[in-house]
């Protein structure tokens, strides 16, 4: 059973700080990467994907990934009262199959 | 362009009656899966497709069946509904397999 790990939260930041949100994943040969947000009653939407070791940066928000430790994470900066959602971190097999984590829950104190 | 469209937008259902969850996707996407998600939890992959005509199960496949008869059209079927099958239901797709996944709106469908 592949298996994606979140920290459920829930994870509260002051407007402006930084919200750190952490992944990891049971299937080391996992090539492909993703986080998305999903808003109360809506469907995802993707913010991120990273396929490479390292980091990488949209914006606001930075992915790094360390597959040796089979770990992904999402740093979101100055964090918006918007931001307040789920996030969902999902990893792709080899086998075309998407795993999701039960998702962490972000809430923005204005 | 609509992208991802789910129909019906909410189901009501008894124990042991049918149906089918309808998908289209006007993105000429090959690839479509169908996720379902319980209260606090994340998506669980139930089926997926890698273009027309070919179909293969997810990690939760009991309980439902699916065809892929044109690259649009992805419809979930429902047989013998049971309490447990309450949840929202996703479909989405994608152009590669190995990128951005694009959600429809979802199904909230619940089995009494």
């Amino acid at each position: 059973q592949k298996e994606v790990e979140q920290n459920s939260g829930p994870l509260s930041v002051p407007e402006g700080a930084i919200a750190s949100l952490n992944c990891t994943y049971s299937d080391r040969v996992s090539q492909s990467f993703f986080w998305y947000r999903q808003y109360s009653g809506k469907s995802p939407e993707l913010i991120m994907s990273i396929y490479s070791n390292g980091d990488k940066e949209d914006g606001r928000f930075t992915a790094q990934l360390n597959k040796a430790s089979q770990y992904v994470s999402l740093l979101i900066r100055d964090s918006q009262p918007s931001d307040s959602a789920t996030y969902l971190c999902a990893v792709l097999d080899t086998g075309n199959q998407f795993y999701f984590g039960t998702g962490t829950s972000l809430t923005v104190i204005p | 362009n609509a992208g991802v469209t789910q129909t019906p937008k909410f189901r009501i259902l008894k124990i042991g009656q049918s149906m089918t969850l309808q998908c289209t996707q006007d993105m000429n996407h090959n690839y479509m899966y169908w996720y379902r998600q319980d209260p606090g939890m994340g998506l669980k992959l139930i089926y997926y497709s890698v273009g027309a005509g070919i179909t293969d199960k997810g990690e939760v496949p009991n309980g439902y069946n699916v065809s892929r008869s044109t690259t649009e059209d992805f419809p979930l079927r429902l047989e013998l509904a049971a309490p447990s099958q309450t949840s929202v239901y996703f479909c989405a797709s994608t152009t590669t397999g190995a990128d951005e996944q694009y959600f429809g709106p979802g199904t909230r469908l619940t089995v009494t």
